[in-house]
């Protein structure tokens, strides 16, 4: 496992829909984060796990999204009923501890139409 | 919540001139971590500052922390066309909530002109 690996790549749902990303972390790594960005912006944090438990969640986040991360392992962040501001880059990021290098995925692009 | 603010947004040079950007704040960090972002690509980490007043370098960055832990700067020296892309920073708040998150500045574009 030389990184963190997100999949899809690439997500056209439309509007309404729901849709299911997946983050596989460097296997060492028991802390993850989900982060969306936006043209222009930075990584706006949206949720971490340590292990299993999910220990932070933004305020900003709407009851559409939610995250697991069942073993303590990969992760899967959904969004249900899809909306046009949804559109967005979700990366995943991993890290050993909290004073460590946050290490990225490529991202799931994701466009609603 | 904790905020952490970059400027400027966007910053154009010429090759070979320096190029600084800056980073504050609301809250006290823990650490601050600065990353790089090439277009298309995704966020790749250049350095983490710990101590108050620290100073690390890597080639020609220059990479400084406030003595309040609070701001921090990136200074490129004779900037490249390979320099070419957006600078965040990236700090965790000392304590209390949100202390899990690793909150990213917008950044700092960085466009050079050969």
């Amino acid at each position: 496992d030389t990184g963190v690996s997100q999949d899809p790549r690439h997500k056209i749902t439309k509007r309404g829909q729901n849709v299911t990303f997946r983050c596989d972390p460097i296997s060492e790594h028991n802390r993850l984060y989900w982060y969306r960005q936006t043209l222009g912006q930075g990584p706006e944090f949206l949720t971490y796990f340590q292990n299993e438990a999910q220990l932070e969640k933004s305020r900003l986040l709407s009851d559409r999204f939610s995250a697991e991360r069942p073993k303590g392992s990969f992760s899967t962040l959904e969004i249900q009923r899809t909306e046009q501001g949804d559109s967005a880059m979700y990366l995943c990021a991993s890290r050993a501890n909290l004073n460590t290098e946050a290490f990225f995925g490529q991202g799931t692009r994701l466009t609603v139409v | 919540g904790q905020q952490v603010m970059q400027i400027p947004q966007y910053q154009h040079v010429q090759e070979g001139e320096d190029f600084t950007t800056y980073c504050n704040s609301s809250t006290t960090l823990s650490n601050i971590q600065w990353y790089k972002q090439r277009p298309g690509g995704h966020p790749v980490f250049l350095i983490q500052l710990v101590k108050s007043g620290e100073v690390k370098k890597q080639k020609r960055l220059t990479f400084q922390f406030g003595e309040a832990k609070k701001n921090s700067s990136l200074h490129i020296t004779a900037t490249q066309t390979t320099d070419v892309g957006t600078y965040f920073c990236a700090g965790r708040a000392n304590s209390g909530a949100g202390s899990y998150q690793l909150t990213f500045g917008k950044g700092t574009k960085l466009s050079v002109i050969p």
